[in-house]
């Protein structure tokens, strides 16, 4: 079974940190995904990576960025963290986009303080 | 946005019921999906329909996608405790760069 590990369950920060969220899958998909998901919003898509040091924007990059150095492993970096960042984080990857199911890791609970 | 949408947005029923939740969308899609997701958890695929495809079935479940309606339904039978999750609707939509956009999900409370 293909396995995709996120780092933490759980974490808490300062408003200002400079956060990393790493995800690694163990699979060898190309294809990699970051989404937030808030009650009431359902899950949005805030960077995606199809290949090792491409990434592009989703729907919400806005305060985000990404790093994808190797294939089995893709990072969420939140800058200069915020209150309004406090949301449950899933990371995906998949085989081949849009033909296969996507793989989710277990999620990462972050709150900013 | 071009976000699907589930109805109900809760369903509650006793334990061996059948369950069907639906799902609409708005433009052309490649394929929908279906996942589910256990409390505080990641999300499961549980089954993926392609445009060209009416039904499908994997074990209880059963998906079935009208594209002239752009609407899908999944049908859990004989629903367990177990079955207790919510449950997205996810769709590929063409020209979308193959990437997923999800519902905000449907909770669904099996009552033993």
């Amino acid at each position: 079974d293909v396995k995709v590990t996120q780092s933490s369950r759980y974490l808490v920060k300062r408003t200002g940190e400079k956060v990393f969220l790493e995800c690694v899958q163990d699979m060898d998909h190309e294809n990699m995904f970051w989404y937030r998901q808030d009650p009431g919003l359902g899950l949005r898509l805030i960077y995606f990576s199809y290949d090792v040091k491409m990434k592009e924007k989703g729907d919400i990059p806005e305060g985000y960025s990404v790093s994808r150095e190797k294939k089995e492993r893709f990072s969420l970096i939140l800058e200069s963290a915020s209150t309004n960042q406090t949301s449950m984080y899933l990371c995906a990857s998949s085989l081949l986009p849009g033909s296969s199911g996507y793989t989710f890791g277990s999620g990462t609970r972050l709150t900013v303080v | 946005s071009q976000q699907g949408e589930e109805d109900p947005q809760a369903l509650s029923i006793q334990e061996g019921e059948n369950a069907t939740m639906n799902c609409s969308y708005k433009t052309s899609i490649n394929n929908l999906q279906w996942y589910r997701q256990n409390s505080g958890r990641g999300l499961v695929h549980l089954i993926l329909i392609r445009s060209n495809e009416r039904e499908k079935h994997s074990g209880r479940l059963r998906v079935t996608l009208d594209t002239s309606k752009k609407s899908s339904s999944l049908l859990i039978t004989a629903s367990r405790a177990a079955d207790t999750a919510s449950y997205f609707c996810a769709t590929d939509y063409t020209g979308a760069n193959s990437k997923l956009t999800f519902g905000k999900g449907i909770t669904l409370s099996v009552r033993p």
